[in-house]
């Protein structure tokens, strides 16, 4: 069966850090991946999504950025967090087939930037 | 442009009555839709999932949804709430060859004793 894992689960870093959220999928080959964001009371805000290796795709311009070195691992970035960068990220993934597209997510990260 | 709006973002009912969460979509073509569950600080979890195959979908947890083509709508319904049930739905879409689902803003369902 297909897992999704992402780490870390909580992460609080001061205002101008870096970040590196990391999201590795198994029991799958050739997944689409994305990356989301929840701010506090708010709904689901798609950030990056790609459907291959190096292959990315950004929704919102923003001082995030994602990379896929490898097929089943996709990962967030950021050389200086914002405040506004505080939120619950979530990764996904779907079968390539928009047929089967449902998305499957991980566990998600809690960041707290201060 | 497919969009997909969820009536309500905040539903309260009663324990044991029945729980109604409106979903309409906007669409050129009909989607393939989604409702999903997340329950606090989770990642989100599949409820049902209609690819015009029959118009009622029933999903987990004893939740089903019914595509209405006429009404553009995907209304999420279970006839008894439980306290269990309380968490944030999302309702979702994709269209042919898309790479993406497009969801809705969330609806918070909370149950009262």
């Amino acid at each position: 069966s297909q897992t999704i894992h992402q780490w870390p689960a909580t992460l609080v870093q001061p205002v101008g850090s870096p970040l590196s959220l990391e999201c590795t999928v198994e029991g799958t080959s050739n997944p689409n991946l994305y990356w989301y964001r929840q701010a506090a009371g708010r709904g689901l805000q798609l950030l990056f999504y790609s459907v291959g290796i190096g292959q990315i795709s950004s929704e919102v311009p923003q001082n995030l950025s994602a990379s896929r070195p490898q097929d089943r691992q996709f990962i967030l970035s950021s050389k200086k967090l914002l405040l506004s960068d505080s939120g619950f990220y979530l990764c996904a993934w779907s079968a390539r087939d928009w047929r089967y597209n449902e998305q499957f997510f991980g566990p998600g990260t809690r960041l707290t930037v201060l | 442009a497919q969009s997909v709006t969820q009536l309500g973002s905040h539903v309260s009912v009663s324990e044991g009555a029945l729980v109604l969460l409106r979903c309409n979509y906007s669409s050129s073509v009909p989607p393939y839709l989604f409702w999903y569950v997340q329950y606090p600080n989770q990642g989100l979890q599949l409820l049902l999932k209609y690819t015009s195959a029959a118009t009622l979908v029933k999903g987990i947890n004893g939740f089903e949804a019914e595509f209405k083509k006429s009404e553009t709508s995907f209304h999420l319904t279970k006839p008894s709430a439980h306290m269990s049930d309380a968490a944030e739905y999302f309702c979702a879409a994709i269209i042919q060859g898309a790479q993406k689902l497009v969801f809705g803003q969330g609806t918070r369902l909370t149950i009262n004793p």
